[in-house]
């Protein structure tokens, strides 16, 4: 079993949806759960972080974690077409030094 | 916000030959870099820890004598893939910290390199 799991998708909406991301994982040592956002061949650019479990909202976007489940979620609200890129959730045990663990990523294309 | 700068961002090179790719923070120390490969339509895998002054920690089936891994300053880290093959091509991306701030510090990457090796 790997350590994060993510559906790698393709996810297809139209304009002004509601984007579902989720991943799960199976360390329960992980503190830290953060969102990439990754266009192609480019480097990762962090969207949002979350210590431990509970929800944290930044404009349009809504990340939760439930360290009960080992779960993550990711929602987007009013997709936009400039949101279409690969959506990575990471995870790590503490604070600087730690490498990230990263889910395989999915590719969410959103319509106009 | 910080910045980690990698280049080149995408070389072509030989079998058989040996490409160097660097990694810089330009605004910010760095103790510990991390190196990164990427498959296409894969995730992000650890490669390796750079830390400052010592040697690298490679993770399992990383071959560390393949990929030599320099860490001489607080701001630069170094990849060498010596003796590249075609199944060495991938994206190679770096990612720093930084050392001065406490609580959760934003993991910085770089642009990351593609490489292709012919």
């Amino acid at each position: 079993q790997k350590e994060v799991e993510q559906d790698p998708g393709p996810l297809s909406v139209p304009e002004g949806a509601i984007v579902s991301l989720n991943c799960t994982y199976s360390n329960s040592a992980f503190q830290y759960f953060m969102w990439y956002r990754q266009y192609s061949r480019k480097g990762p650019e962090l969207l949002m972080y979350t210590y431990s479990s509970g929800n944290k909202e930044d404009g349009r976007f809504t990340a939760q974690v439930d360290k009960s489940s080992k779960y993550i979620s990711l929602f987007i609200r009013d997709s936009q077409p400039s949101d279409s890129a690969t959506y990575l959730c990471a995870m790590s045990l503490n604070q600087a030094g730690t490498a990230l663990i990263f889910g395989k990523g999915t590719t969410l294309s959103v319509s106009s | 916000g910080a910045v980690v700068s990698q280049h080149p961002s995408w070389v072509i090179c030989k079998s058989g030959t040996s490409v160097k790719i660097e990694c810089r923070s330009l605004d910010f120390q760095a103790t510990t870099m991390f190196w990164y490969r990427q498959f296409p339509k894969q995730s992000l895998m650890l490669m390796a820890t750079s830390n400052e002054g010592s040697k690298a920690t490679y993770e399992q089936g990383v071959e560390k004598d393949k990929f030599l891994i320099n860490h001489a300053s607080l701001t630069l880290s170094t990849l060498t893939v010596t003796s590249a093959h075609p199944e060495d091509s991938s994206f190679y991306i770096c990612s720093a910290r930084d050392r001065h701030k406490g609580g959760y510090t934003e993991a910085f990457f770089g642009q990351g390199t593609r490489l292709t090796v012919v």
